[in-house]
């Protein structure tokens, strides 16, 4: 059975970081490009960025919201995906889902919640 | 950026008659070299995550019912459901994969009339 289980929302002040972790199971992770896409409240679907198989380079795109602020990285040997996100701002407030990509997305996760408030 | 574009925003359907949802892209997202169209749709219901139902524009994600379908090539798109079923009532949306930054349409909500 194929999962993927976000951790690391929650409730952060303007200007914090905060570190999403997406756990992978149920498919080989290793050959896997993962995305993050998120969505805040009421609102619809936003591609947040993508990393690609260590064989394929390992590079990362970002949407332009997020580029320069939120970094996407992998840690294959733990099945794991993950989402820095610094400098956080109110606009980033969203459910974050964790995917895998090709292209399109097949596979998603249940979701992370994060909110940026003072 | 390619922008997606769905239309209606929003409609009501009988249970067992059509709907019909429509998704423009401001460029083509026809890959000529393949053949393909970079278009998947998604179902998402409240409090889930989205579903995939289609990509490649027509192709039908394994356990999708074959009520399900999508047609369209270029820049217009379309997903169809016959036979609506109760349980069909959702926001559709469409994406695009054609090039960075991927992109959705701002959704379509389907309801039972």
């Amino acid at each position: 059975e194929v999962q993927l289980v976000e951790s690391g929302g929650g409730l952060i002040k303007p200007g914090g970081s905060l570190r999403l972790s997406c756990v992978v199971s149920g498919f080989s992770f290793t050959d896997a490009w993962m995305s993050w896409v998120r969505q805040a409240p009421g609102k619809g679907l936003e591609w947040v960025g993508r990393v690609k198989s260590k064989t394929h380079g390992g590079t990362t795109d970002y949407a332009a919201p997020v580029r320069g602020r939120f970094t996407i990285s992998r840690e294959d040997s733990k099945n794991t995906v993950y989402l820095q996100m610094d400098s956080l701002k109110t606009e980033d407030t969203a459910v974050y889902y964790c995917t895998r990509t090709a292209g399109s997305f097949d596979y998603w996760g249940q979701g992370t919640v994060v909110t940026v408030s003072s | 950026d390619i922008v997606m574009t769905q239309s209606p925003d929003s409609l009501a359907v009988s249970l067992g008659e059509r709907a019909t949802i429509n998704c423009k892209s401001s460029q083509s997202v026809f890959y000529s070299s393949n053949n393909e169209n970079y278009l998947a749709w998604y179902q998402q219901k409240p409090g889930q995550p989205p579903k995939l139902l289609i990509y490649w524009a027509s192709t039908r994600q394994v356990g999708v019912p074959d009520r399900f379908s999508g047609s369209g090539s270029g820049t217009d798109f379309t997903l169809t459901i016959n036979g609506l079923l109760a349980e069909d009532a959702a926001l559709y949306y469409c994406q695009q994969y054609y090039s960075i930054p991927w992109t959705f349409g701002q959704g379509t909500k389907v309801e039972i009339k």
